[in-house]
């Protein structure tokens, strides 16, 4: 069975701060890894992915995360917060192959400060 | 290329109705997810259905809630005798046939929100 836990379930950061929103997942097989972003009243749109391979990974609107497997996390940095990147955050992980299904974290409200 | 299409997107009902809601998932995609989000938590997976058959259930409540894809048209989440607590957003995602090859990835509707007065 996989979990997820996101530290804080709020963070607050400056415009042009780094972000970091962290995640630690269990699993008992390798992980998939994912990090969704929600905006309001709005679905979740695919941040980043972790699948196999290299182990930092590059995502939209220029947020990157790493796979730390000996950390067991996997968290969501950008180097300079842009007011729009305001919005819940979520971290997923799957780890059966030919099952999708995706188990959440409780999410990470993101506000930034003029 | 449209993407997961929910609807309605706002439902209200009162306590004792019933609710459903529907989902197309994306063109191309056999496979379809329904999450809940209670106010200020994350997704709690429900069930996951492909065409004509049920795979997992096992985030579905007992009781007064169920789910369908058939052949043809869109897979509805149907609630039977609304109560106050299941006020909540109500997602379906989608994805395609593996093929041999899984990322994982889930494409999200904006989703269905049910307001219980």
């Amino acid at each position: 069975a996989q979990s997820v836990t996101q530290l804080g379930s709020h963070v607050s950061v400056s415009e042009g701060a780094l972000v970091l929103l962290r995640c630690n997942y269990s699993s008992s097989v390798p992980p998939y890894l994912f990090w969704y972003v929600q905006y309001p009243n709005q679905g979740l749109q695919l941040l980043l992915k972790y699948t196999t391979g290299a182990t930092l990974v590059k995502g939209i609107n220029g947020f990157e995360a790493e796979f730390k497997k000996s950390e067991t996390s996997f968290h969501l940095t950008k180097p300079s917060a842009h007011m729009s990147d305001a919005a819940e955050y979520f971290c997923a992980v799957s780890g059966e192959i030919g099952a999708q299904k995706l188990v959440f974290g409780q999410g990470t409200r993101l506000t930034i400060n003029p | 290329n449209a993407g997961v299409m929910q609807n309605p997107r706002h439902l209200v009902r009162r306590r004792g109705q019933e609710a459903r809601l529907r989902c197309s998932p994306m063109k191309g995609h056999s496979h379809v997810y329904w999450y809940r989000q209670l106010p200020e938590e994350g997704l709690k997976f429900m069930v996951y259905l492909q065409k004509e058959n049920i795979i997992d259930e096992s985030g579905m409540p007992k009781e007064r809630f169920s789910a369908e894809f058939p052949k043809e048209g869109p897979s509805i989440l149907r609630i039977q005798q609304v109560v106050r607590g299941d006020s909540a957003a109500y997602f379906c995602a989608s994805s395609p046939l593996l093929q041999g090859s899984a990322t994982g990835e889930l494409f999200f509707g904006e989703g269905s929100r049910l307001t219980v007065l």
